[in-house]
């Protein structure tokens, strides 16, 4: 079955980029559409962005200025980055895979906690 | 941007409990309304999509109800692995907004 998994640094200096990739294993990365959300600790979800495959990409209005999302369909990976980061980044990443027919986030990854912190 | 309420954000109920979350968005969103269990330390599990349509695999005990812009999840006879905190999110419109969460614990 498709699996998610979050990989990059756990721990990011202020002011600089936080970058995180998505691997999608048992499938592939076509016909859906990919995101990030995050999580601070003890807090609700707060959605980031989305991807297409075809590189179209839509953004949080609060993040829109510090987020790029990227996709690499000949390795079924899309990415993060988020720049100019403080400690209200801090939080745990997940990925998501947005089904276009139920728009809705079906398949997520475990998540990735990233620290904002000199 | 479309901004989602829950209530409550809390609740203390017993195994075997009917259970009612109630969702409201600030406008219109249709049916696209989306429901969410999260349990500590995991990720986010879809339960139910479009308002009303059950995931595959998730228990029918799980219902959800509404359109426009005030939405539902009943849980019929809460079992103990329901314990968990329940997200809404509405996908009518960029950015797909979550509700604040309702935790479910036990009374």
């Amino acid at each position: 079955q498709v699996q998610l998994q979050e990989s990059g640094p756990g721990l990011v200096k202020p002011s600089e980029t936080l970058s995180l990739t998505c691997t999608v294993s048992g499938g592939s990365i076509s016909s859906y559409y990919w995101s990030w959300i995050r999580q601070p600790a003890g807090k609700g979800l707060e959605w980031i962005g989305r991807i297409y495959t075809s590189g179209s990409t839509n953004y949080n209005p609060s993040l829109k200025s510090r987020v790029t999302m990227s996709v690499d369909t000949s390795k079924n990976q899309f990415s993060l980055k988020l720049s100019s980061v403080t400690a209200a980044d801090t939080a745990v990443y997940y990925c998501a895979r947005g089904h276009p027919d139920v728009h809705a986030f079906d398949i997520w990854g475990q998540g990735t906690m990233v620290t904002v912190s000199s | 941007d479309i901004q989602m309420t829950q209530s409550p954000s809390s609740l203390s109920a017993s195994v075997g409990d009917r259970v009612t979350i109630t969702c409201r968005a600030s406008q219109s969103i249709s049916s696209y309304l989306n429901w969410y269990q999260q349990k500590p330390g995991k990720a986010p599990k879809l339960l139910i999509y479009a308002a009303s349509s059950l995931q595959s695999g998730v228990p029918s005990r799980f219902s959800g109800s509404g359109s426009g812009t005030d939405f539902t999840l009943t849980i019929s006879s809460l079992q103990p692995e329901d314990f968990a905190t329940y997200y809404c999110q509405q996908s009518y419109s960029t950015p797909g907004a979550f509700g604040p969460g309702t935790k479910v614990d036990i009374k």
